[in-house]
């Protein structure tokens, strides 16, 4: 059973506007969530995290919301750029710095000029 | 420059061949992890090595091998038992229970089997 959700296998935004990538999770004892960005043959790369003792992190143009009730969070892009096209990755971990992570499928965006 | 380095980039098999990938890091990192990536299945965990001399079976280890002798350096061998060995690798590496959950890629394997 899948542990980390991001039901949208795709989504298509125009340049300028936001994206926002969500993601869903159903361990209760996940309390760490990161973003990965992965372009294709290439390494995923880290973009963003949040602990459980936060509801938002901000880094420039991304912010990730946490709704630990809903078990939801969700990936805010603004502006969306060009460069921002790639597959963007939801992982979860249970805490410890080498607990392996929990990944997602993987949501392609898509930011038309 | 720190990193992660994978190689080879691509590699070729023949069917019932063993193939080994390779992993390096030089980051200082107690924690090193394979994952296979295919298309529509995101990232699933194959083995993870905490510390060196010791490691742990992911969700997908069957038809697969690792060790991990030294610190920067954590191969996999792909055996004819894996029954579909075409697909993109990925090592990745952390500082363990002294940092982060954070885990840094190398650029990935692409193995096909011919």
């Amino acid at each position: 059973d899948q542990q980390v959700k991001q039901n949208s296998p795709s989504l298509s935004v125009q340049e300028g506007r936001i994206s926002i990538l969500n993601c869903d999770y159903t361990n209760s004892m996940f309390d760490y969530f990161l973003w990965y960005k992965k372009y294709p043959a290439e390494g995923p790369t880290f973009l963003i995290s949040i602990s459980s003792i936060k509801d938002k992190n901000e880094d420039g143009r991304f912010t990730v919301f946490l709704n630990k009730s809903a078990k939801h969070l969700s990936l805010h892009i603004v502006p969306s750029q060009p460069g921002d096209s790639a597959v963007y990755f939801c992982a979860a971990s249970g805490g410890s710095g080498n607990t392996p992570l929990v990944f997602g499928k993987g949501t392609r965006l898509s930011v038309i000029a | 420059d720190g990193g992660i380095t994978q190689s080879p980039k691509y590699l070729f098999r023949k069917e019932g061949q063993n193939v080994t990938l390779s992993c390096e890091q030089n980051l200082n990192h107690d924690a090193m992890y394979w994952y296979r990536q295919d298309p529509g299945q995101g990232l699933r965990l194959i083995y993870y090595s905490q510390i060196v001399n010791d490691f742990q079976k992911g969700d997908i280890a069957e038809g697969y091998s690792v060790s991990r002798e030294k610190k920067e350096s954590f191969p996999l061998t792909v055996t004819s038992a894996q029954k579909n060995p075409t697909a993109f690798y990925l090592c990745a590496s952390n500082r363990g229970t002294s940092g982060s959950g954070e885990q840094f890629f190398g650029p990935g394997t692409r193995l096909t089997v011919l």
